[in-house]
């Protein structure tokens, strides 16, 4: 258990508006990735960190941004929300096994 | 491209049976990870097995093991003696270390498990 906690845990949002998602964990790992969950897709790659200093883009970045504020902290932000971006959004961190551990999710509606 | 299929949307699995699930992958790469990650209706994702693939023992966990098989791209998830509280979706997933991937996973679609008591 690599103890990875996200707020909100729900969220429900207007199209345009700012929002933005937390992620902490309490083990010291470097690596934290961001996924989206869509019905039917599984899950995708947002952003992922290897540090404070290093974020790279995945595989659906666009409408999205990232700020590594700390080593035990990865925020998601949209910066225009939008209906397309409703969805459940996870945060992951890997270990030195490069084993990846999930957070409990936020699920966000955006309306 | 590494892609990742589960070619069972659902499976349904009497109590203390046991039921299998299928994944196939396809990499060009010689040294990956595999996983099966387990999400109940909490939503939660949860890691239940993880195999190397340099490893040609297969892993287990408990009532949960792994078949195995790198040359025809197979990684299959056994469930044994099957409780209530493995109804969830399993997920299938795959993971590399290069400088293009940097340990993502390349998830499946899920293949839902319905425990019937």
């Amino acid at each position: 258990d690599a103890d990875v906690t996200q707020t909100p845990r729900n969220r429900i949002t207007k199209t345009g508006k700012r929002i933005m998602l937390e992620c902490s964990q309490t083990k010291g790992h470097d690596r934290m990735y961001w996924y989206r969950q869509d019905p039917g897709l599984g899950l995708r790659l947002i952003y992922y960190s290897f540090d404070v200093k290093d974020i790279n883009k995945g595989e659906i970045s666009d409408g999205y941004s990232v700020s590594r504020q700390a080593q035990a902290k990865f925020s998601l932000s949209l910066e225009s929300a939008i209906p397309n971006q409703t969805a459940l959004y996870f945060c992951a961190i890997a270990t030195d096994t490069d084993t990846q551990y999930f957070g409990p999710g936020t699920r966000l509606t955006v309306l | 491209a590494q892609t990742v299929t589960q070619s069972q949307p659902e499976m349904s699995v009497q109590e203390a049976e046991t039921v299998t699930l299928s994944c196939t992958y396809d990499t060009s790469e010689s040294d990956y990870y595999l996983f099966w990650y387990k999400q109940p209706p909490s939503r939660q994702m949860i890691l239940v097995i993880r195999q190397e693939a340099y490893k040609q023992q297969n892993a287990t966990e408990n009532r949960f093991s792994v078949n195995f098989q790198k040359a025809a791209k197979s990684f299959s998830l056994k469930i044994s003696d099957s409780q209530l509280g493995d109804a969830a979706m399993y997920f299938c997933a795959l993971s590399y270390m290069t400088t293009d991937s940097w340990g993502k996973l390349q998830f499946g679609a899920g293949t839902q498990v319905v425990v019937t008591p």
